[in-house]
């Protein structure tokens, strides 16, 4: 079964800072990889996603995420973070025809 | 309008008891999960139904039993409620023809055991 890891389980940047959040999977062939942000006492929304074509994928509030096959990796980033991203943010990878969940990471920012 | 609602938000209850949560989803998906989500935020599957046919059941104990009527709905009864079962539990849905492509959830129910 795929697992998902996200190394950072907590982050604290000060406002303006740029961000990386860490993603990994297990193991490879054709993956679908998501990251979700869970707002305080809110759902899960999406993010960005990546099927296929162009590695480089943007998703919503300037966020961007890499995939790169070789290492397993899809890691999010933003060049200047804001405190309204103060969040939890969890990476997915489609399996079995739902999605797995990394154990997330907590994004403190501090204006 | 609400695309996949989950009722009640927040449950307050005694070990032992049963409960039901509820979960509507019009987004014309035909796929449909439940999630767990424990204290410290991770997140694990529990149940997906497609077109309300049973295709995920992970090991979960058998108090908690789902229920499909139709593609619109999945519901989740617990029977015998442990204190472990305190959790947020978040419906989702999804097209399967995206092959577990994208998620939509609901808010969140809050399961209190005491």
């Amino acid at each position: 079964a795929q697992s998902v890891s996200q190394h950072n389980h907590h982050v604290i940047l000060s406002e303006a800072a740029s961000l990386e959040l860490g993603c990994n999977y297990s193991y490879g062939g054709t993956v679908n990889l998501f990251w979700y942000v869970q707002y305080p006492g809110q759902h899960l929304q999406l993010l960005l996603k990546y099927f296929s074509g162009d590695p480089l994928v943007k998703g919503i509030k300037g966020f961007e995420a890499e995939f790169i096959k070789s290492k397993f990796s899809f890691n999010l980033r933003k060049p200047s973070v804001q405190w309204s991203d103060t969040a939890e943010y969890f990476c997915a990878v489609n399996e079995r025809r739902a999605l797995t969940f990394g154990s997330g990471t907590r994004l403190q920012v501090q204006p | 309008d609400t695309a996949v609602s989950q009722t009640p938000k927040y449950l307050v209850t005694q070990m032992g008891n049963d409960k039901s949560i509820k979960c509507e989803q019009n987004l014309g998906h035909d796929t449909m999960y439940w999630y767990k989500q424990d204290s410290k935020k991770f997140l694990k599957i529990m149940f997906s139904y497609n077109n309300k046919e049973l295709i995920i059941n992970e090991t979960v104990p058998n108090r908690f039993s789902p229920k499909s009527p139709d593609k619109a709905h999945l519901n989740l009864h617990i029977n015998s409620l442990e204190l472990g079962d305190s959790a947020v539990y978040f419906c989702a849905s999804s097209q399967a023809s995206q092959g577990a492509g994208e998620l939509f959830f609901g808010e969140g129910s809050r399961l209190t055991v005491l």
